[in-house]
């Protein structure tokens, strides 16, 4: 499967700790994207990194991108009650611009 | 603000009924997207939209079709509907920009099939 593999798949932290969270994925790429969602809702959009980019940061999140590993984390410093979500990493596949092929997510949960 | 509406938030159908699923957006936005989300499996695509008129096969379309006869409004159609498509089903959209697509997701529409 060309599919996202995100690790771990929960993750239970205090408020004020920083969460990382990782993402493989085993084919060349155009682009790799995070998602947020909120407990029975839609995905919301978080950060986008381009194949060409190492290191992208925006607020309290920072995402790293190794295409020679195939891997990316994304982290989130000085945590807070309201990150409580699940987070999905997706690729754009080289060559199929426009179809993310998603991970299955990550549970965070921070505690207050 | 980009917005994706789904005509129904909740849904509960019969085994063997057809069952309309509705997804519109209002930014002009050139591909649409059905996904399903079920527990330990993440989001699979059903099928996608580049254009109007025009669709394709995700990763799982059996039991499905759609249809995109306006270029706001991508309808997901279950023929037939049977327990196993019970789930959640996310709609999105996004702007054609050659490498850096984001989607645009709506709500969501937990379908439950008795």
């Amino acid at each position: 499967s060309q599919q996202g593999e995100e690790d771990p798949q929960a993750l239970s932290i205090q408020e004020g700790e920083n969460a990382t969270m990782n993402c493989s994925y085993k084919t060349s790429i155009n682009n790799l994207q995070w998602y947020r969602q909120n407990s029975g809702r839609g995905l919301v959009h978080l950060i986008l990194i381009r194949s060409n980019e190492r290191e992208k940061h925006s607020g309290r999140l920072r995402v790293t991108l190794d295409t020679s590993k195939k891997s990316s984390s994304l982290l989130i410093t000085a945590s807070r009650a309201a990150d409580t979500a699940s987070y999905f990493c997706a690729i754009e596949i080289y060559n199929q611009g426009g179809k993310l092929i998603f991970g299955q997510g990550t549970e965070l949960s921070v505690k207050p | 603000d980009v917005k994706v509406t789904q005509s129904s938030r909740y849904l509960v159908k019969r085994t063997g009924e057809k069952v309309f699923l509705e997804c519109v957006q209002d930014m002009d936005h050139e591909n649409m997207f059905w996904y399903r989300q079920d527990p330990g499996l993440g989001l699979r695509l059903i099928y996608f939209s580049y254009d109007v008129k025009m669709k394709e096969k995700g990763d799982i379309p059996e039991g499905y079709s759609v249809s995109r006869e306006k270029k706001e409004r991508f309808s997901l159609i279950l023929e037939s509907a049977s327990t196993n498509q019970t789930s959640m089903y996310l709609c999105a959209s996004s702007f054609s920009d050659r490498g850096t697509d984001t989607q645009y997701f709506g709500p969501g529409t937990r379908l439950t099939v008795l």
